[in-house]
């Protein structure tokens, strides 16, 4: 079974550039979450999908992030337009069903904004 | 606002020297507890977790856990560590209210094991 993938592992972009995160759960894992990680701090919540619903996204920072997931399988997650203090780890999750507490996580996409 | 507490951000040890690692969280409900590693170059993958039951949780590579709820603790421990158990460690908690399912952790602990 494969785990979950995250594209690109690392990304560089300049300040007021738009970028595209995107992440694959695991096949048949309804609930997928993303989080981020700024400098070495603590992992922090952005949002859950349930399916293709937003159930939970008090996480997000601001407007400029804007999360999709059409169809109920990968997400996807633009910032637009990106700021330094956007620069971080970006970690997307998945879990089977409303009753799975269990997270599994991918490898991350590494966000550097100069 | 729910926060969770990791004590020490950099650890270094000897090869079998014990480890425990310190996590606190500030949430009066129901939790579940969470353990997670990631090793260099890798994903975060489960150490191990605490839902309900017996406060003491054995997980994978020789770590467990306890929880004593009276202290809001989850601390980590591993009798002999190995120079392979090299990594950061992250303690999360799952608040279990509003249905909601998100993870809060703490802020991490690196561990460098010397052989």
């Amino acid at each position: 079974e494969a785990g979950v993938t995250q594209f690109p592992s690392h990304s560089v972009i300049e300040k007021g550039q738009t970028v595209t995160l995107r992440c694959d759960p695991i096949s048949g894992h309804d609930n997928l979450y993303w989080y981020r990680r700024v400098m070495g701090k603590e992992i922090k919540f952005l949002l859950h999908f349930v399916k293709e619903s937003k159930q939970d996204e008090s996480g997000m920072p601001n407007n400029r992030f804007l999360a999709e997931r059409t169809g109920g399988t990968y997400s996807t997650l633009k910032v637009q337009p990106a700021e330094l203090e956007d620069s971080g780890v970006y970690f997307c999750a998945s879990s089977r069903g409303s009753s799975e507490r269990i997270q599994y996580f991918g490898a991350g996409t590494r966000l550097s904004v100069l | 606002a729910q926060s969770v507490s990791q004590h020490n951000h950099h650890v270094i040890l000897s090869e079998a020297a014990s480890l425990e690692l310190g996590c606190n969280y500030s949430y009066g409900g129901t939790v579940n507890l969470f353990w997670y590693v990631q090793y260099p170059g890798q994903h975060l993958q489960l150490l191990l977790k605490y839902f309900s039951g017996d406060p003491l949780v054995k997980g994978i590579k020789g770590f467990e856990a306890e929880f004593i709820k009276s202290k809001f603790s989850f601390n980590l421990r591993k009798p002999s560590v190995q120079w392979s158990d090299t990594a950061e460690y992250f303690c999360a908690v799952n608040p279990l209210s509003g249905g909601y399912n998100k993870l809060i952790f703490g802020a991490g602990t690196r561990l460098a094991v010397h052989p």
